[in-house]
């Protein structure tokens, strides 16, 4: 099964750091763009920046430039996204999904559960 | 940076056949996916490519695209169709995806 596994949810304080994880099996991971979305409480779907972890090619979302890093580490099948100072402002849901192929004007068709993230 | 617009929210009564326009310039020249959100779940891609329906979701979905405005259509709409709907296209100048604000459907 083609599957994207999340990390648990979080609950930190302002200033803290953090990463959160998306594993994906079941299909060659290098192969797809994965992509990081916030969902805020009540509002809607927001792109952060997106991944190619079959070469690390990383394209950041204007709207977010330099609040967060996306990573990939493809010996574990696994994207990242990582806080080095959190704000309550970042409490959130958040997704990743994967292109249904290699081009990255494919839509999404899998997507992960969701991380929740609490910054109080 | 590319923008796209949906109207906040569409009503449909049981049996009729609802519209969702996301608006944007000249989106006809780009690919639009969509995508159905209900309450504490993950996205569904339910139309990709302008028309294309990935395997298991019913024929009702269908999906269009011309000029400054693509349009998801669901017919016969059924009550678990209520849901969030988003589109989204690739902004080919930051060359990242952009999403539209997404609408609310509602089964009368």
């Amino acid at each position: 099964e083609v599957q994207l596994v999340q990390s648990g949810a979080e609950v930190k304080k302002s200033g803290e750091s953090l990463k959160i994880s998306c594993q994906g099996s079941g299909y060659d991971f290098t192969s797809h763009w994965i992509g990081w979305v916030r969902q805020m409480p009540g509002r809607g779907l927001e792109w952060m920046g997106i991944i190619y972890p079959g070469d690390s090619e990383i394209r950041y979302s204007p709207s977010f430039q330099g609040q967060f890093t996306i990573s990939a580490d493809k010996s574990v099948s696994t994207a990242y996204l990582q806080w080095s100072s959190l704000k309550a402002s970042d409490t959130a849901m958040y997704f990743c999904a994967r292109t249904m192929t290699s081009g990255y004007l494919d839509g999404f068709d899998i997507w992960g559960h969701g991380t929740a993230v609490t910054v109080s | 940076s590319y923008v796209l617009t949906q109207p906040p929210s569409v009503s449909v009564a049981p049996g009729k056949t609802a519209r969702i326009p996301c608006g944007g310039d000249n989106i006809g020249s780009k690919s639009v996916h969509w995508y159905q959100q209900k309450p504490g779940q993950a996205p569904v891609l339910v139309i990709y490519f302008d028309i294309d329906r990935p395997s298991g979701i019913p024929e009702r979905f269908s999906g269009s695209n011309s000029g400054n405005t693509a349009t998801l259509t669901i017919s016969r709409v059924e009550a678990e169709d209520g849901a969030d709907y988003y589109c989204h296209v690739w902004d080919s100048s930051g060359d990242h995806p952009v999403f539209g604000g997404g609408t609310k459907l509602t089964v009368l």
